[in-house]
């Protein structure tokens, strides 16, 4: 089952510069876009979200856009932090799955000084 | 802030035990989930409650997982015969509504059976 994909495990970014994380989906059913963030031993802390009715949703330093017709969603975090340094993961949900939703593997990102 | 609330942060159980991870989900969300995360794996969905019963379940969860709400704030998932393939972090999850909305996690219950 991979109906959301995270093909980048990791990437390493300096401060101050733009990481931009990538995200495809193959479910057309899906309406409904959200990204999280892990640290290690906490739970997944919800950070952006975006509707299928939108392109583009900006949150301070975090940009998420949405190309529906390819199935991609990327998330921009500009400026970098090292605080943001995280597993990063994206997912998906919609259709008649009410609520439920479908994880991407994860990408880690490091920030470095 | 409120939040999710996971009880144990780690329980570790003989193959073929039972065990209950408890959640107190935030107080005023309605929709409750539990997820899980093997080790090196992705966050998988198990089940979703609401109204007081299964909402929706995956192939995942079998007739070896139960969930309950036994009172107005906690919400329990029971694994009744471990495997060792069950060893995984387990995240519960509470939403406002079922729809279109983030759900708040918790901080995670690790499983280690043994």
């Amino acid at each position: 089952d991979q109906q959301v994909k995270q093909n980048s495990p990791s990437l390493s970014v300096q401060e101050g510069r733009i990481s931009i994380l990538n995200c495809d989906y193959t479910n057309s059913m899906f309406d409904y876009f959200l990204w999280y963030k892990k640290y290690p031993a906490e739970g997944p802390t919800f950070l952006i979200s975006i509707s299928s009715i939108k392109d583009k949703n900006e949150d301070g330093r975090f940009t998420v856009f949405l190309n529906k017709s390819a199935k991609h969603l990327s998330l921009h975090i500009v400026p970098s932090q090292p605080g943001d340094s995280a597993v990063y993961f994206c997912a998906a949900s919609g259709g008649s799955t009410l609520g439920r939703l479908y994880f991407g593997r994860g990408t880690q990102l490091t920030v470095w000084p | 802030e409120p939040e999710v609330t996971q009880t144990p942060s780690h329980q570790v159980t003989q193959m073929g035990q039972e065990v209950i991870l408890r959640c107190v989900p935030i107080s005023n969300h309605l929709y409750f989930y539990w997820y899980r995360q093997i080790l090196g794996q992705k966050v998988e969905f198990l089940v979703s409650f609401y109204n007081n019963e299964i909402s929706e379940k995956s192939e995942i969860f079998d007739d070896q997982f139960s969930v309950e709400r036994p009172d107005g704030s906690n919400f329990t998932l029971k694994i009744r015969s471990t495997k060792l393939e069950d060893s995984a972090m387990y995240f519960c999850a509470s939403s406002p509504s079922g729809g279109i909305t983030e759900a708040f996690f918790g901080q995670g219950t690790r499983l280690t059976v043994v």
